[in-house]
């Protein structure tokens, strides 16, 4: 069966300090991958989605970055951390483009 | 207007009630609609896939208008166990038709089934 990892599972940094967050998924190949962000009280929003190796697609202007260096891993970063980018951020996966997407437990990020 | 506008509730309920939730989006090429659940601090799940001919899971039930742009889900005989936030999902569609399986998150609508 297919699961999904995400590290660290909370995450309190300072404004201006970089920032990397991995994601992993097994028991599937070629997956999509998707990167969400829910802020305090608000829904999600996509950031970032990729549906192969170095292929990442933006959705929105922001302070982050994303890569896909394996089929089966994706990174969120950042070079700066601003106040606004704290929040609860997930990556997801799927198998299509049908929309069914399996979430990773997320990681909790503060900044202080 | 929101892509996905959702009712934020919160609905407080006693176990055993019936409950509604209903939902509408604003992009007519939507072609993938589906209900998540989000328990406090947690991840989303897939809770069904909502289709035009309307679909049950159980207890749940939802239903797909797509000349009006809705959707709804009914949760009949409500558990405590189903409380939760309701979370309507369209796929996002762009401007040449392609999704690449992006979603569209309404912002949830907080149930709460009490004793």
């Amino acid at each position: 069966s297919q699961t999904i990892h995400q590290w660290p599972a909370t995450l309190v940094q300072p404004v201006g300090s970089p920032l990397s967050l991995e994601c992993t998924v097994e028991g599937t190949s070629n997956p999509n991958l998707y990167w969400y962000r829910q802020a305090a009280g608000r829904g999600l929003q996509l950031l970032f989605y990729s549906v192969g190796i170095g292929q990442i697609s933006s959705e929105v202007p922001q302070n982050l970055s994303a890569s896909r260096p394996q089929d089966r891993q994706f990174i969120l970063s950042s070079k700066k951390l601003l106040l606004s980018d704290s929040g609860f951020y997930l990556c997801a996966w799927s198998v299509d483009w049908g929309g069914r997407q399996y979430f990773g437990p997320g990681t909790r990020l503060t900044v202080t | 207007r929101k892509e996905v506008e959702q009712d934020p509730g919160p609905f407080n309920v006693p176990e055993g009630a019936t409950v509604a939730f209903n939902c509408t989006y604003s992009n007519s090429a939507s072609q993938s609609f589906f209900w998540y659940r989000q328990d406090c601090r947690k991840e989303p799940k897939l809770l069904m896939s909502v289709y035009s001919s309307g679909n049950e899971d159980g207890r749940f039930t939802a239903q797909l208008n797509r000349a009006s742009q809705y959707i709804s889900l009914l949760i009949r005989d409500s558990k405590l166990s189903d409380s939760a936030t309701y979370l309507c999902v369209v796929n996002k569609v762009d401007a040449g038709g392609t999704s690449y399986g992006k979603l569209t998150f309404g912002q949830g609508t907080i149930l709460t089934v009490h004793p």
